[in-house]
């Protein structure tokens, strides 16, 4: 049974950097069958998937195209835990922000969630 | 606005059949990309009901089933129960984005 337990602030200034981890029990994020990913849910923009990392032989990471320039989703295999930073914050990146598991192209396990809030 | 498109909302008597579709286009769902289903309740995360198109992870009740024709998709509930009431999700993988698209979101409400 795979968990994930989320981590971070739930509040962040503008134009810093959103800083999120993601604790992985019951797989390894070195696995060379899941992907991890960050997704984000707020009532204006939906559910929206935004990067995520994975281990094929070598380390590998894909980011949408509406963060590609400020996204980085990184692994941590000493802690076995993936972190994602969004830099350049707005308002417009208030959200519910999610960890997930990948596996066959679905994600079958979440994190909790976190609300980011962006303000001054 | 979203990739893929659902309806806003949705409703039904205890016991009907609902469904709801899902649609895309010749990058995504027509391209041939597997659609996969999620429930997401109030408060919690999203929750995989169907992957693959038409498969079921274990646990899921076989109330649940999709099928996928052509650009679109579809996630039929039968016998429906006051605890089907939550939000839908409609998924797939987009050519153009290179990335993955979500629908937006359909609101089942169990009369």
């Amino acid at each position: 049974q795979v968990q994930l337990q989320q981590s971070g602030p739930g509040l962040v200034k503008p134009s810093q950097t959103l800083s999120l981890t993601c604790a992985i029990s019951g797989d390894s994020v070195s696995s060379n069958s899941a992907a991890w990913n960050w997704l984000r849910q707020s009532p204006s923009r939906g559910l929206e998937w935004l990067g995520r990392t994975y281990y094929r032989s070598k380390w590998h990471s894909e980011y949408s195209v509406s963060v590609k320039s400020r996204i980085t989703v990184n692994p941590d295999t000493s802690k076995n835990q993936f972190s994602l930073q969004l830099s350049s914050v707005t308002p417009e990146d208030t959200a519910v922000y999610f960890c997930a598991r990948g596996t066959d192209g679905y994600l079958d396990s979440w994190g909790q969630g976190t609300l980011v809030t962006v303000s001054p | 606005q979203s990739v893929l498109t659902q309806p806003p909302s949705v409703s039904g008597a205890p016991g009907q059949r609902v469904t709801i579709s899902c649609t895309g286009s010749s990058s995504n769902i027509g391209a041939g990309y597997d659609v996969h289903w999620y429930q997401q309740l109030p408060g919690t995360a999203p929750k995989v009901l169907i992957y693959g198109n038409n498969n079921r992870p274990s646990g899921v009740p076989d109330r649940f089933s999709g099928s996928k024709s052509g650009s679109s998709a579809s996630l039929a509930i039968t016998g429906l129960q006051a605890e089907d009431e939550a939000d839908y999700y409609c998924h797939s993988y987009d050519s153009s984005l290179s990335g993955w698209v979500f629908g937006g979101g359909t609101k089942l409400t169990v009369l």
